[in-house]
Order: C-alpha cells, then sequence, then structure tokens
C-alpha cells in the first residue's frame, strides 16, 4: 500500500525568503501526486499535481514541485514567500483507485 | 463548472445530540464522494467514502455514519454525539478513479460538541 511521509511538522521561514516543504512516497510504480494547501478554517485547495511526463510541475500562487523518482520525493517549493501563505500543507499520493493517501501535513508560518 | 456545497459552516451540538452534515455537488454526474475528519494535530481522517447510490466503504469503526440517497448528495450522521466528535468536517468530491485526478473539497464544517 502506498504512504506519504511528510517530515516537517511546523516550518517557520522570512518573509521574502525561499521556501522548500518535503514530500516522501511509498509506492512501487509511478504515482499521481499531488500538494494541498490549507488556510485556517477553510478546505483545502489543489495546488499541483504531476501525473506524468515533465517532472518539474508548476501550479497556482508561483508554487512548483519536482518528482524525484530515485529519491521518492515530491518537494514543494517557491522561490519567495509571502505572509500570505502561512497555512498548512499536505501532500497526498494516488495508485488509481479510488482514495488519496495524505501527509500528516507541515504547517508553514511566515515571519515578517 | 463544478462546485461543491457543505453546511453548516459552524455547528455546535450537546453530547448525545443527533447530527445531520450535508454535501451537494454540481456540475458532475457520478461522483466519488468523502467525508474526512480533521481532529487538531491528527491530519485527515478518512471516514466514509461513496462510488454511487446507496454505496458507502466505512474506514473507521465510529459513532458516525454516511449516506447517498442520490447521486450529488452525501450526509454524514450520528445518533448520539460523543465530545470526541468534535472536529472539523470536509467533504470532498472526485471524478471515479479518484486518485489518479485528486479530490475537490467543500469549505468544511467545524463541529463543536458540548
Amino acid at each position: 500500500a502506498q504512504s506519504v511521509t511528510q517530515p516537517d511538522i511546523h516550518i517557520t521561514v522570512s518573509e521574502g525568503a525561499s521556501l522548500e516543504l518535503r514530500c516522501n512516497y511509498s509506492y512501487g510504480a509511478t504515482p499521481y501526486l499531488f500538494w494541498y494547501v490549507q488556510s485556517p478554517g477553510q478546505g483545502l485547495q489543489l495546488l499541483l499535481k504531476y501525473f506524468s511526463g515533465d517532472t518539474l510541475v508548476q501550479g497556482i500562487k508561483g508554487f512548483e514541485a519536482e518528482f524525484k523518482r530515485s529519491q521518492s520525493s515530491f518537494n514543494l517549493r517557491k522561490p519567495s514567500v509571502h505572509w500570505s501563505d502561512a497555512a498548512e500543507y499536505f501532500c497526498a499520493v494516488g495508485a488509481g483507485g479510488n482514495k488519496l493517501v495524505f501527509g500528516a501535513g507541515t504547517i508553514l508560518r511566515v515571519k515578517s | 463548472s463544478q462546485t461543491i456545497h457543505q453546511w453548516p459552516a459552524t455547528l455546535v451540538q450537546p453530547v448525545g445530540s443527533p447530527l445531520s452534515l450535508e454535501c451537494t455537488v454540481e456540475g458532475t454526474s457520478n461522483p466519488n464522494l468523502y467525508w474526512y475528519r480533521q481532529a487538531a494535530g491528527r491530519g485527515l481522517q478518512l471516514l466514509f467514502y461513496s462510488v454511487g447510490i446507496g454505496q458507502i466503504s466505512s474506514e473507521v469503526p465510529q459513532n458516525l455514519s454516511a449516506s447517498r440517497p442520490q447521486d450529488r448528495q452525501f450526509i454524514l450522521s450520528s445518533k448520539k454525539l460523543l465530545l470526541s466528535d468534535s472536529g472539523f468536517y470536509l467533504c470532498a468530491w472526485s471524478v471515479p478513479g479518484g486518485s489518479s485526478y485528486g479530490y475537490t473539497f467543500g469549505s468544511g464544517t467545524r463541529l463543536t460538541v458540548v
């Protein structure tokens, strides 16, 4: 069965600094990979997804993620963080069935 | 375009009272539907999912139940709420084979059992 690990529970970055959120997955074949963002008290919003092809995926709000098969990783990046990026971020993996498997989430704090 | 509606946004209920949360989807047919719960600091817990009318899969044994009386309607219920049922409840939908395409989430219901 597939699984997802987000090693960092909390991350704090300064506004304007770069960001990388880590995600490692476990799955035998090429997975479907997703990043979601959740602002406090809100539902989850899809940032980006990887199905196949180019391993660098562009998403909304200036985010990108890179699929690295050799490292079983799908890390989320942003070159310059804005205060409005403070939220919780979830990585998820799918294997073609009906259910996504979500990581435990990483809470991003942005300091001014 | 497809939209998902979830209500109410917030709910405060006494222990032992019944619960009914409703989720509806517009603009698509035969969606997969999901109920998740977020308890403080515990991530997303899949409670139920449905691939069609009357078809419910339960992921964890608990005090809750789900029903899908219509194609685009998904209801989460309880006969008697417990304190431990407090949390943030999220409904989501996907096309069939949802793990290949991702989910779209509703805006959630904050349930506080007192």
